[in-house]
């Protein structure tokens, strides 16, 4: 299996701007995790889904992150609009019980 | 107060040196237990998951306290490739609310 793949790997735009950050879980796994990581405030989860429904979208930090699953091997988180301070790496993981196994994440700057 | 709660470090030891990290969690409703590595610029991987009744795989000894809502991580032999950050991560009960500890960094020198 090729892992949990994400793209893109690198992102740069200016504030403002819609980003798509996209994820395509391994195979099988039934729930996928979003999350955040900054030098700032760590890693936070932002959201997760099981069978791709949302369970607990408590982490989103404002109505300009939404994320979707519209089938079990596809994700998005996008942000709309864009600011500087959501400048981070997003990562997205997947797991059947209770190993989550994460992709590369994505390196967000935000200008 | 952070919900996971670890020393930062960072812990600077030689190698075939023994070092211990530290994790309080706040929620007694947690149920399941881990430590997570992640090297520099790299995604967090699973290190080992935690039991009520301790375990350890090779070099590494991990323990949980539920009474005192304490984790802890042992390595003996410190390694050069040891060197990395270690994750304490709590899940909520109820489902998958994982929540990441701020991480120890440690450096191990030859």
């Amino acid at each position: 299996d090729a892992g949990v793949i994400q793209s893109p790997r690198h992102e740069v735009t200016e504030m403002g701007q819609e980003v798509t950050l996209r994820c395509k879980p391994i195979s099988g796994h039934d729930y996928l995790f979003w999350y955040r990581q900054t030098m700032m405030r760590g890693l936070e989860l932002l959201i997760y889904f099981n069978n791709n429904v949302p369970i607990d979208d408590s982490g989103m930090p404002e109505d300009r992150f939404s994320a979707k699953m519209p089938n079990a091997s596809f994700s998005t988180l996008k942000i709309q609009p864009s600011e500087p301070r959501d400048s981070a790496v997003y990562f997205c993981a997947s797991s059947t019980i209770d190993e989550q196994y994460f992709g590369p994440g994505t390196r967000l700057t935000v200008t | 107060r952070k919900e996971v709660e670890q020393d930062p470090g960072p812990f600077n030891v030689p190698e075939g040196a023994t070092v211990a990290f530290n994790c309080t969690y706040s929620n007694s409703a947690s149920q399941s237990f881990f430590w997570y590595r992640q090297d520099c610029r790299k995604e967090p991987k699973l290190l080992m998951s935690v039991y009520s009744s301790g375990n350890e795989d090779g070099r590494f000894t991990a323990q949980l306290n539920r009474a005192s809502q304490y984790i802890s991580l042992l390595i003996r032999d410190s390694k050069l490739s040891d060197s990395a950050t270690y994750l304490c991560v709590v899940n909520r009960g109820g489902g998958f609310k994982t929540i990441f500890g701020a991480g120890t960094r440690l450096f191990v020198k030859a």
